[in-house]
């Protein structure tokens, strides 16, 4: 089983619509969760961290469950802005250096 | 201007040819590392390294090199030995345990 799964889509959605993105994790001694945003040909960029409060930005939802070992990306209001891969990504403390591990990305595509 | 710096941004490398990529930064970040990325995989860690003058193997340093003389420099060595370097690196730093940041990346291609 992979450290962290994704489904790699693609994920084609009506602007306007909202869509939601899950990533499963294997090691449940994983300590920090974030998503990060890639465009085509350009590299990985933060776009939140994950608590298990759940977090909120402007139209961007991400929760953590601990106990199902998942955490999810919530977009609602999708505009064709928001076309690129998204990564999700575990952190695990490993003696003393951040283990990083990056799910393969979710392809989302938002048509007009 | 803050930030992560890669170059080249495209490299051809030739049959039997070392080539060096380039990675800077300006952040005062203590950690950095390179990834290699391709089509349908996610990121795969190379080299770390946390301080200067230290970096230990990633998942798959087999072909690599690497070198941390300086704390905003991390170049990383593509040898003859890596059979199939064409991929996209990316260079990434942090604060220890931090969020990554990473730079623009570099396109390594076999002629």
């Amino acid at each position: 089983r992979k450290e962290v799964e994704q489904d790699p889509g693609p994920f084609n959605v009506p602007e306007g619509a909202t869509v939601a993105f899950n990533c499963t994790y294997s090691n449940s001694a994983s300590q920090s969760f974030f998503w990060y945003r890639q465009d085509c040909r350009k590299e990985p960029k933060l776009l939140m961290s994950v608590y298990s409060s759940g977090n909120e930005d402007g139209r961007f939802t991400a929760q953590l469950n601990r106990a199902s070992q998942y955490i999810s990306l919530l977009i609602r209001d999708s505009k064709l802005s928001d076309s690129a891969t998204y990564l999700c990504v575990v952190n695990k403390n490993s003696g003393g250096y951040q283990k990083v591990t990056f799910g393969i990305g979710t392809k989302l595509q938002v048509i007009p | 201007d803050g930030g992560i710096t890669q170059s080249p941004k495209y490299l051809f490398r030739k049959e039997g040819q070392n080539v060096t990529l380039s990675c800077e930064q300006n952040l005062n970040h203590d950690a950095m590392y390179w990834y290699r990325q391709d089509p349908g995989q996610g990121l795969r860690l190379i080299y770390y390294s946390q301080i200067v003058n230290d970096f230990q193997k990633g998942d798959i340093a087999e072909g690599y090199s690497v070198s941390r003389e300086k704390k905003e420099s991390f170049p990383l060595t593509v040898t003859s030995a890596q059979k199939n370097p064409t991929a996209f690196y990316l260079c990434a730093s942090s604060w220890a345990g931090s969020t990554q940041y990473f730079g623009p990346g570099t396109r390594l291609l076999v002629l």
